[in-house]
């Protein structure tokens, strides 16, 4: 069955950057989406932006324009999230997002999720 | 943006109760809606997509309807394993949001 596994957790100072990574298995990877979902603690869900695995052609949520980079190796089936200029509210769990197995845009199956904690 | 209203933010019922959540989108989503079951300290899971539509695996206790802007999320009988928070997302257009979540628990 498709499966995504992330990196360990991280710690950063403010203004750098972080590079998150999603390996896949268990499905055709270029057939798919991979998004990228944060959770700052005790919060709710915010959708960052997508990957076309194919394509490598990517759309992200206005309020990281600037700051976000979502690439792909299709080689080795994985996909990278790299955030940069890190604040204290950059502090969340990172979730890579399976997409079209049903609609481009539906989170069909999740990594276990990525701990980014920004900190002096 | 497309804002998603869910309610309540959070619930207490008793085992076998039959617990309902809504969500209220901004705009007509055209039924693009999912909802998502998290366990704590867990990834969120995917229960419902395209506002009814049960994924595989999921329990035929969990439904969705709805249509235009008003959608709810029903589990006919709750269960202990179902204490979760659950949230809807719409996927109609970018950027995709989510609705604040709705804790359930166990009375």
């Amino acid at each position: 069955q498709a499966q995504l596994l992330q990196s360990g957790a991280d710690v950063k100072k403010p203004g750098a950057s972080v590079r998150v990574s999603c390996t896949t298995s268990g499905f055709t990877f270029i057939d798919y989406y991979i998004h990228w979902v944060r959770q700052a603690p005790g919060q709710g869900l915010e959708w960052m932006g997508r990957i076309n695995l194919y394509s490598g052609g990517t759309i992200h949520a206005p309020k990281f324009q600037g700051r976000i980079t979502m690439t792909r190796d299709t080689s080795i089936s994985a996909a990278y999230l790299d955030l940069s200029r890190l604040t204290s509210d950059d502090t969340a769990r990172y979730f890579c997002a399976g997409g079209g197995f049903h609609y481009t845009d539906t989170f069909d199956v999740w990594g276990q999720g990525t701990m980014v904690t920004v900190s002096s | 943006d497309i804002q998603m209203t869910q309610s309540p933010s959070s619930l207490s019922a008793s085992l076998g109760d039959r617990v309902t959540i809504t969500c209220q989108a901004s705009q007509d989503i055209t039924n693009f809606l999912s909802w998502y079951q998290q366990k704590p300290g867990k990834a969120p899971k995917l229960l419902i997509y395209g506002a009814s539509n049960l994924a595989t695996g999921v329990p035929s206790r969990f439904s969705g309807s709805g249509s235009g802007t008003d959608y709810s999320f029903t589990i006919s009988s709750l269960q202990p394993e179902d204490v979760a928070t659950y949230y809807c997302q719409q996927h109609t257009s970018l950027p995709l949001t989510f609705g604040g979540g709705t804790k359930v628990e166990i009375k």
